[in-house]
């Protein structure tokens, strides 16, 4: 089945713990990208990937570092986790950075305390 | 700057009305329009997108777009409501550049009474 996967599914950390959320795509996928969705706000992209050891920053990177070592897996970091970055979590691919359908994952919920 | 505007956040009918989220852009290029639909504890799945050509764009699940170039619209439509539809409801506009960004709006959540 194709499909974005992402893990942990929900995380509860604190303030200053370094984290990771892991995205991995099974569809040989050029693009990922990382979205967090907040109330009223929609979605904000915060990086993304054209391909392999490619990265870009979107609207709201600050605090977030990402990696694409390999085609399948995009993991999202956060080095020192602060209460704003309290929100929801997407991971997204797609074949490349048109305008092709893009695939989101089931999402990430994080509280920081 | 590209945006997009949904107006409503929250949208209620009956079941068998018609559906009719509304959704506005802001583009200075051709744009290309999406649709997208999160149902709880779950993922964005696309329902529908128009890049060019015929200007309706029918969807899954019985859902269809108007792309309006003089109103700047892509309103999302569906005859008739069923319970299964109650989610939230994202129009998004793909950032120029080949960035692959899509820039969304607020959501629309849709509530289906019986």
């Amino acid at each position: 089945e194709a499909q974005v996967t992402q893990n942990p599914r929900y995380l509860i950390t604190v303030t200053g713990k370094k984290l990771t959320v892991t995205c991995s795509q099974n569809m040989n996928h050029e693009y990922m990208s990382w979205y967090r969705q907040d109330p009223g706000l929609g979605l904000r992209q915060i990086y993304y990937s054209m391909n392999v050891e490619v990265t870009d920053k979107g609207d709201v990177p600050e605090g977030y570092k990402v990696s694409r070592k390999e085609k399948r897996n995009f993991p999202l970091i956060l080095e020192s986790p602060s209460p704003n970055q309290t929100s929801l979590y997407f991971c997204a691919s797609g074949r490349d950075g048109s305008y092709n359908e893009q695939f989101f994952g089931p999402g990430t919920r994080l509280t920081v305390l | 700057a590209q945006s997009v505007t949904q107006l409503g956040s929250h949208v209620s009918v009956s079941e068998g009305a018609l559906v009719l989220l509304r959704c506005n852009y802001s583009s200075s290029v051709p744009p290309y329009l999406f649709w997208y639909v999160q149902y709880p504890n779950q993922g964005l799945q696309l329902l529908l997108k128009y890049t060019t050509g015929a200007t309706l764009v029918k969807g899954i699940n019985g859902f269809e777009a108007e792309f309006k170039k003089s109103e700047t619209s892509f309103h999302l439509t569906k005859p008739s409501a069923h319970m299964s539809d109650a989610a939230e409801y994202f129009c998004a506009v793909l950032r120029s550049g080949n960035t692959g960004k899509l820039i969304f709006g607020q959501g629309t959540t849709l509530q289906v009474k019986p």
